[in-house]
């Protein structure tokens, strides 16, 4: 089976950096998604790790170990816009669906 | 035009009444889910079909049914609504020869109450 844990909430500040950490336990390691999601709206895609590292894209980075079952979403030069949550997904086994965490709402403040 | 369409968008009925919501797309993928979604519980999903003679049960398939009518269509029935059935409901689609595999497309979401 499959379980993420990520913290519930975070409150950061406009222009500064945060990172929202997801720790994962999968039976087939298939990828990771990140998913973002304002409030009573869909889910939109954000990024995907499959391998170790970084993989940066505009103010937005996501990591990825392998080995440690770890991965974070760092936004950069925080913007009011941000607020929202952000979902750490994991495909299930068999690579049927996805996996999604519980999210992490982040709030920006001025 | 959205990609992933769902309909109606909001919903209040009774407790006891039969309910369908509808998920209809024009992205050609093959694969289609249907969630609900709880505050602190996350995305949970329903059911899924891999193709229109496919049909799976997903974590809390109890109390839903669903039909898929044609490649682009997937509706999700309530047979007879109870109160905590009421949630935000998603569909979603993927393809694993489009995006990176996995990767599924939402619809905006049907808010269901079940009073």
């Amino acid at each position: 089976g499959q379980n993420i844990d990520q913290p519930t909430e975070m409150t950061a500040t406009e222009g500064a950096i945060v990172q929202i950490n997801c720790t994962y336990q999968t039976s087939g390691f298939n990828g990771l998604f990140w998913y973002q999601q304002h409030a009573g709206e869909a889910p939109t895609f954000l990024s995907y790790n499959v391998l170790d590292g970084l993989e940066e894209k505009g103010r937005f980075s996501s990591f990825l170990s392998r080995s440690k079952g770890y991965s974070y979403l760092l936004l950069k030069e925080l913007q009011m816009k941000d607020s929202a949550s952000y979902l750490c997904a994991v495909p299930s086994t068999g690579a049927n669906n996805l996996f999604f965490g519980t999210g992490t709402r982040l709030t920006v403040i001025p | 035009d959205a990609d992933v369409t769902q309909t109606p968008r909001n919903r209040i009925t009774k407790t006891g009444k039969r309910i369908m919501l509808e998920c209809s797309q024009t992205k050609g993928h093959d694969r289609m889910y249907w969630y609900r979604q709880d505050p602190g519980l996350g995305l949970r999903l329903i059911y899924y079909s891999f193709d229109v003679k496919d049909i799976n049960k997903g974590e809390i398939s109890d109390g839903y049914s669903v039909s898929r009518q044609a490649q682009a269509k997937f509706s999700l029935s309530l047979e007879s609504a109870i109160p905590n059935q009421t949630a935000l409901y998603f569909c979603a689609t993927s393809d694993l020869g489009q995006g990176f595999g996995n990767e599924q497309f939402f619809g905006p979401g049907t808010r269901l109450t079940v009073l």
